[in-house]
């Protein structure tokens, strides 16, 4: 199948600081990418869908100005989490959808595990 | 709307027990996917399998059988044999063909293999 990476797989940041996630699709063009973030022993809550060269859709709850996504190109996606404090402290893994899949498929990331101090 | 609904939070089976995964939907799309994942401690999700609406056949893989049943609405996933490497948190979602990629995952089973 597709593969789908993430970096970094495991940050420590200080309370207040910005913090950077990216997902690359690694064979593949990913016109559709999805964040989701995971409390422990949680389901996977989506955040927001980006597309290419457009805005990032958030869900209902979801600060868009807290976590900022970026789809620059069908292989990058980023998601900043701005001014991060303790609550912010969660899993976030990212998804890709294929453009020439017919299946509605996604690829998932390793997951980025995110500790705020 | 769209759900999934895995009422089973948490199951522990002994060791070569069978084990049942139960995973019930809602959707009004009349064409969807089905998926069942794994999500072991290292917190990657593994993709287990795929259904569409249409191919209600039952697939077996290896120790892994999913049982497909639109009248009732349900996606079951059996381990036979259960081994202490099957321990981990199993998810199903769906994907309805007009909400695009978009995932509907369910709570999740947490199953514990005890040897």
């Amino acid at each position: 199948g597709a593969v789908v990476s993430q970096h970094p797989s495991r940050v420590i940041c200080k309370s207040g600081t910005s913090v950077k996630i990216e997902c690359r699709s690694l064979d593949f063009q990913a016109t559709t990418m999805f964040w989701y973030r995971q409390f422990p022993k949680k389901s996977l809550m989506l955040m927001a869908t980006s597309n290419e060269g457009s805005k990032a859709t958030y869900e209902q709850g979801v600060e868009k100005d807290k976590f900022l996504i970026n789809h620059a190109s069908l292989t990058l996606s980023t998601l900043t989490v701005t001014s991060a404090h303790p609550e912010d402290s969660s899993f976030y893994i990212c998804s890709a959808g294929s453009s020439g899949s017919s299946y509605n498929e996604q690829f998932f990331g390793p997951g980025t595990r995110l500790t705020v101090l | 709307a769209q759900k999934v609904t895995q009422a089973q939070t948490e199951i522990s089976v002994v060791e070569k027990e069978d084990v049942t995964l139960d995973c019930v939907y809602e959707t009004r799309d009349t064409t969807y996917y089905l998926f069942w994942y794994k999500q072991p401690p290292s917190g990657e999700l593994v993709f287990l399998i795929r259904r569409n609406s249409f191919d209600e056949q039952n697939e077996i893989s290896g120790r892994y059988s999913w049982n497909f049943q639109k009248s009732t609405s349900s996606f079951n996933f059996t381990i036979t044999a259960s081994q202490v490497v099957d321990s981990a948190v199993y998810f199903c979602a769906l994907s309805g063909w007009n909400t695009g990629n978009q995932f509907y995952f369910g709570t999740g089973t947490s199953l514990t293999v005890i040897p």
